[in-house]
């Protein structure tokens, strides 16, 4: 069964833009989460994604924002981008039923704002 | 969620065993032990999870003290693309991510070097 993927596996953009990453889960899984992970912070939860819906929501500001679709895969945006914004996105599912603690990750995008 | 401690780093001949300690003395009675890894430029990986009995998978083995205070994954035969960083974590059995600021958070974890 394939893994968690994401694309683009890089991007570099620069502040202001906007970007858009793609994530699709493994097969089955409905639940989606992202995460931004830098290395003064850790790994920072953005949003939870359950059959479309928005469950959950990080302590981010609003330029940061995502959708699922009804397969299941999901995007996230930021518009407005800083320095700042430069990580590494990780996105990752989970089969339903089980733990929100048990996800499967994918490779994650690392994204550089110049 | 309870607070873990880990050893910053530790080495381990490839092939050996490597048992990775983890502290968490305020665990609650409802709170699991969880180990995920992540390997250099790649996303975090789950590794396994229990309660308060002894587990193993196909990847590790968890071991948990009767108190629950300290736990120590195992890996059997250790190789070198087992290097990585490994995060102890103990939360609820949460179905979902839960109200506000929530999701999983990783402390600095344990940096393992299996040497060949």
């Amino acid at each position: 069964k394939a893994g968690v993927t994401q694309t683009p596996r890089y991007l570099i953009k620069t502040r202001g833009q906007q970007v858009t990453l793609s994530c699709s889960p493994i097969s089955g899984h409905r639940s989606v989460s992202w995460y931004q992970q830098t290395p003064g912070q850790g790994l920072q939860f953005l949003f939870e994604y359950f059959s479309e819906t928005q469950r959950n929501k990080g302590n981010f500001p609003g330029r940061f924002s995502g959708r699922q679709f009804s397969n299941s895969r999901s995007e996230m945006n930021v518009s407005t981008l800083e320095l700042g914004d430069s990580a590494l996105y990780l996105c990752a599912s989970r089969r339903s039923g089980s733990s929100y603690n048990e996800q499967f990750f994918g490779p994650g995008t690392r994204l550089t704002v110049l | 969620d309870a607070k873990t401690t880990q050893p910053p780093s530790m080495d381990c001949a490839e092939g050996r065993a490597a048992n990775l300690p983890c502290n968490h003395s305020t665990i609650s009675g409802n709170e699991y032990v969880y180990w995920y890894r992540q390997i250099h430029s790649q996303g975090p990986q789950y590794i396994i999870h229990g309660l308060k009995n002894n587990e193993t998978n196909e990847m590790a083995s968890l071991i948990i003290t009767e108190d629950r205070k300290s736990s120590t994954l195992i890996l059997p035969h250790a190789t070198l693309r087992d290097t990585a960083v490994y995060y102890c974590i103990v939360r609820p059995r949460n179905m979902y991510s839960g109200g506000g600021a929530d999701g999983l958070t990783f402390g600095k974890g344990t940096h393992l070097i299996i040497q060949p």
